[in-house]
């Protein structure tokens, strides 16, 4: 199957700092990327869809200043998490879709904001 | 958004089936699927079913879907230790190609 990299797998940061999240997708154009965030024992919530040259349509209740997405091009999104604080600590995990009946997951990065 | 319940744990031995159950209520849903999660890692889908559909078999693996009480289940045949993970059962939503997730089954398979 297509294979979508996620980078970093992980990543500690400390209180105040930001983040970036990189989804690539290898073998494939993506024109749409999603953004799930993943809490202990908990599903996948969706954060945003992105879709390449337009600017990404957040879910509600996740604020678009703190959770910045880029998608500039067919095969590159970026999550930039900004200011993190410790309730940032979580396992984001990006998808990437070319518009087909499947959406190719990456191998997810656990973020720790200490 | 709409809900996708799995119970969260189910524990089988080597060699028996293992049968993890979901409802969902979006009844617009297009498409159900299940996937895979291994510990730190991404998700890899291991089937899925048209809503239109009521079973589909692939190798070990049979999904049932039962629309009228929008219930989905997955059976894999002969577990193995290997088939120890969190599977989690998601449809789409109403955003396309977005998904809804259950919270995953654990399922954990002994020797």
């Amino acid at each position: 199957g297509a294979v979508v990299s996620q980078h970093p797998s992980r990543v500690i940061c400390k209180s105040g700092t930001s983040v970036k999240i990189e989804c690539r997708s290898l073998d494939f154009q993506a024109t749409t990327m999603f953004w799930y965030r993943q809490f202990p024992k908990q599903s996948l919530m969706l954060m945003a869809t992105s879709n390449e040259g337009s600017k990404a349509t957040y879910e509600q209740g996740v604020e678009k200043d703190k959770f910045l997405i880029n998608h500039a091009s067919l095969t590159l999104s970026t999550l930039t998490v900004t200011s993190a604080h410790p309730e940032d600590s979580s396992f984001y995990i990006c998808s990437a879709s070319a518009r087909t009946i499947e959406a190719f997951f990456g191998q997810g990065t656990r973020l720790t904001v200490v | 958004g709409e809900d996708v319940e799995q119970s969260l744990f189910l524990s089988v031995r080597e060699g028996d089936s293992s049968v993890i159950n979901c409802t969902y209520t979006d009844s617009s849903s297009t498409y159900l699927y299940w996937y895979k999660q291994e510990p730190g890692a991404g998700l890899q889908l291991l089937t899925y079913i048209f809503s239109n559909m009521d079973m589909k078999q692939d190798q070990r693996l049979t999904v049932l879907l039962n629309k009228k009480d929008k219930h989905l289940s997955l059976r894999i045949a002969d577990t193995q230790t290997g088939d120890s993970a969190i599977y989690f059962c998601a449809e789409n939503s109403n955003s396309g190609y977005a998904l809804n997730f259950g919270k995953g089954t654990s399922l954990l398979v002994t020797p």
